[in-house]
């Protein structure tokens, strides 16, 4: 079984600033980690993923996470917060590709963040 | 390169009817997941087809079904439809072997149950 806990429902920053959202999962396999961005009225749009290889993951319009096994973490960072960034950010798990078997995502409730100017 | 898209964007109905919801899957994908998104909270796995047989279902009644077709697009199908059955429905695309899992997401089609 996998879980995902997202501390925070809602995240105010101002701009310019440091972007922490923080993810914490739960996996009895290796997990293949996933940050979504949504915005209002909108689908989901992949920011970044882990699957193997190199813990810290570079993501698009500046976005980066890093993968701690020991925490079992996988918090989404960003130096400097810009207004569009406000939006819904949700972060999933699923289980390491092995095969065709069924490899649902699970997501968090999700982080709102917001972009104070 | 035609990504995941969904029809109707909106849709309203009374407790009791059907509803038949439909994705077209990006363009060499052949697998494809539908979510459950209600207002507030991260989406929820219904179920994944992949050749169009079911591969793996979540926590929902029988009463949502779907089916996938030759060319990978799919259709989700809810009977008896509920007021908690209000959501965005979401449809995802993947390709089975490419190794990372990645889904990629259409905009949503949005259920209203009155």
């Amino acid at each position: 079984a996998q879980s995902v806990t997202q501390l925070g429902s809602h995240v105010s920053v101002s701009e310019g600033a440091l972007v922490l959202l923080r993810c914490n999962y739960s996996s009895s396999v290796p997990p293949y980690l996933f940050w979504y961005v949504q915005y209002p009225n909108q689908g989901l749009q992949l920011l970044l993923k882990y699957t193997t290889g190199a813990t810290l993951v570079k993501g698009i319009n500046g976005f980066e996470a890093e993968f701690k096994k020991s925490e079992t973490s996988f918090h989404l960072t960003k130096p400097s917060a810009h207004m569009s960034d406000a939006a819904e950010y949700f972060c999933a798990v699923s289980p390491a590709y092995s095969g065709a078997g069924s490899y649902q995502l699970t997501f968090g409730k999700g982080t709102k963040l917001s972009v104070i100017p | 390169e035609t990504g995941v898209t969904q029809s109707p964007t909106h849709l309203i109905k009374t407790r009791g009817q059907q509803v038949t919801l439909r994705c077209s899957s990006q363009s060499g994908h052949n697998t494809v997941s539908w979510y459950q998104q209600a207002l507030g909270q991260g989406p929820q796995f219904i179920f994944q087809y992949y050749r169009e047989e079911e591969n793996g279902r979540g926590n929902f009644p029988p009463r949502f079904s779907g089916l996938q077709f030759p060319n990978y697009s799919s259709e989700l199908n809810v009977n008896a439809l509920e007021l908690d059955d209000s959501a965005l429905y979401l449809c995802a695309s993947s390709r089975a072997g490419a190794g990372s899992n990645e889904q990629f997401f259409g905009p949503g089609t949005r259920l209203t149950v009155l």
